[in-house]
């Protein structure tokens, strides 16, 4: 069985520091790798995609690879209260269905 | 462009009700999924469908149906409610070419 582990945190970290939200999967034939936030009450948007190992950055965000560990990581720089949600790392494989993780909560405080 | 829509965004149901949650996209993706999220418990996949006419069960199908008559629209379908089904449900569509979900506001939905 596929799985997608996060750690559930809270992960707190003070405003203007760098979050790092990490994520391991199981299916070495993983293809896929996004990163969605997800406000409280509200459904998730996906903030991040990343296909080949490396790093991808997007403004504040780098979403990180690394297959051969199974292992994808989302950087937040300067992080602001406003990036205080619920991030879900999702994998997908050869099908159209990607498995998500059950999430991190990230705390940014003043 | 609306993305994915979906209603209502809210519903008290009673044992043994039925319903229709309401889902439909104009962007053209060939993909779609219905999902619940249970607090805690990540998302767990309901039904999806790869394009009109053909539609697949996922994690958790039961309780629950589908159709697909056309590219725009997944309709989900809840036969005799039951409290397990009190959840928060999600669709979301996806282009073929392998793109990240784009998800609807969702709709809250409880079972007394």
């Amino acid at each position: 069985q596929k799985e997608v582990e996060q750690n559930s945190g809270p992960l707190s970290v003070p405003e203007g520091a760098i979050a790092s939200l990490n994520c391991t999967y199981s299916d070495r034939g993983s293809q896929s790798f996004f990163w969605y936030r997800q406000y409280s009450g509200k459904s998730p948007e996906l903030i991040m995609s990343i296909y080949s190992n490396g790093d991808k950055e997007d403004g504040r965000f780098t979403a990180q690879l690394n297959k051969a560990s199974q292992y994808v990581s989302l950087l937040i720089r300067d992080s602001q209260p406003s990036d205080s949600a619920t991030y879900l790392c999702a994998v997908k494989g050869g099908s159209y269905i990607p498995t998500f993780g059950r999430g991190t909560s990230l705390i940014v405080h003043p | 462009n609306a993305g994915v829509t979906q209603t209502p965004k809210f519903r008290i149901l009673k044992i043994g009700q039925s319903m229709t949650l309401q889902c439909a996209q104009d962007m053209n993706h060939n993909y779609m999924y219905w999902y619940r999220q249970d607090p805690g418990m990540g998302l767990k996949l309901i039904y999806y469908s790869v394009g009109a006419g053909i539609t697949d069960k996922g994690e958790v199908p039961n309780g629950y149906n589908v159709s697909r008559s056309t590219t725009e629209d997944f309709p989900l379908r809840l036969e005799l409610a039951a409290p397990s089904q009190t959840s928060v449900y999600f669709c979301a569509s996806s282009p073929p070419t392998g793109g990240g979900y784009t998800f609807g506001s969702g709709t809250r939905l409880t079972v007394v």
